[in-house]
């Protein structure tokens, strides 16, 4: 059984320019959620992902987007990025989006935005 | 809206002490609760978790915590602490009548073991 695997690692990006982060989620899950964990701060929801439909979002602007794929892989899309979006941004999956928030995390995506 | 308030961002105990971490919440509904390790460099890890039931709940690596509705508590503790309990613990709520998935997160503490 894998586990949630991200790409890439490590991403350094300047102010407004786009970035793309991909999320493997773990076998037999079909729900992927996205979290920002800023420096100091718990992770904050941005949005999840079931049968490629978005499924509840968080307080975050529409340049954050996504997409789910049929195999439940996931991307995280920003536009634009701004200086405070600079954070450890989180995948997790799950067995059910409806589900008992048991989640699988990630190792995360460290972006920073100069 | 639900939140989380965890006293203490740094919690430091000797090797062998008892690990006391708290965790309030607030929620205008019989919420979910977690908590969740983080090792560093690595992403989180679902230690615990009340959803209904018995009020004290066993985990993971000798941890409890338990549900006090009236104290809108969820304290996380282990008896003797280990070294390899250092990383960083998050408190979360979520609200079962949406999507138990959505996990609001308090800032987290840091533990800190002492040889």
């Amino acid at each position: 059984e894998t586990g949630v695997t991200q790409s890439p690692t490590h991403l350094i990006k300047t102010r407004g320019q786009q970035v793309t982060l991909r999320c493997s989620s773990q076998s037999g899950h079909n729900t992927v959620s996205w979290y920002q964990q800023a420096l100091g701060q718990g992770p904050q929801f941005i949005f999840q992902y079931y049968r490629e439909e978005e499924n509840g979002r968080g307080n975050f602007p529409p340049r954050f987007s996504g997409l789910q794929f049929p195999n439940y892989s996931s991307e995280l899309n920003v536009n634009a990025l701004e200086l405070d979006d600079s954070a450890l941004y989180l995948c997790a999956s799950s067995l059910s989006s409806g589900g008992s928030g048991e989640l699988f995390f990630g190792e995360g995506s460290r972006l920073t935005v100069l | 809206a639900q939140s989380v308030t965890q006293l203490g961002s740094h919690v430091s105990v000797s090797e062998g002490a008892l690990v006391l971490l708290r965790c309030n919440y607030s929620s205008s509904v019989p919420p979910y609760l977690f908590w969740y390790v983080q090792y560093p460099n690595q992403g989180l890890q679902l230690l615990l978790k009340y959803t209904t039931g018995a009020t004290l709940v066993k985990g993971i690596n000798g941890f409890e915590a338990e549900f006090k509705k009236s104290e809108t508590s969820f304290h996380l503790t282990k008896p003797s602490a280990h070294m390899s309990d250092a990383a960083e613990y998050f408190c979360a709520v979520s609200d079962p009548r949406l999507n138990g998935n959505k996990l609001v997160f308090g800032a987290g503490t840091i533990l800190r073991v002492k040889s």
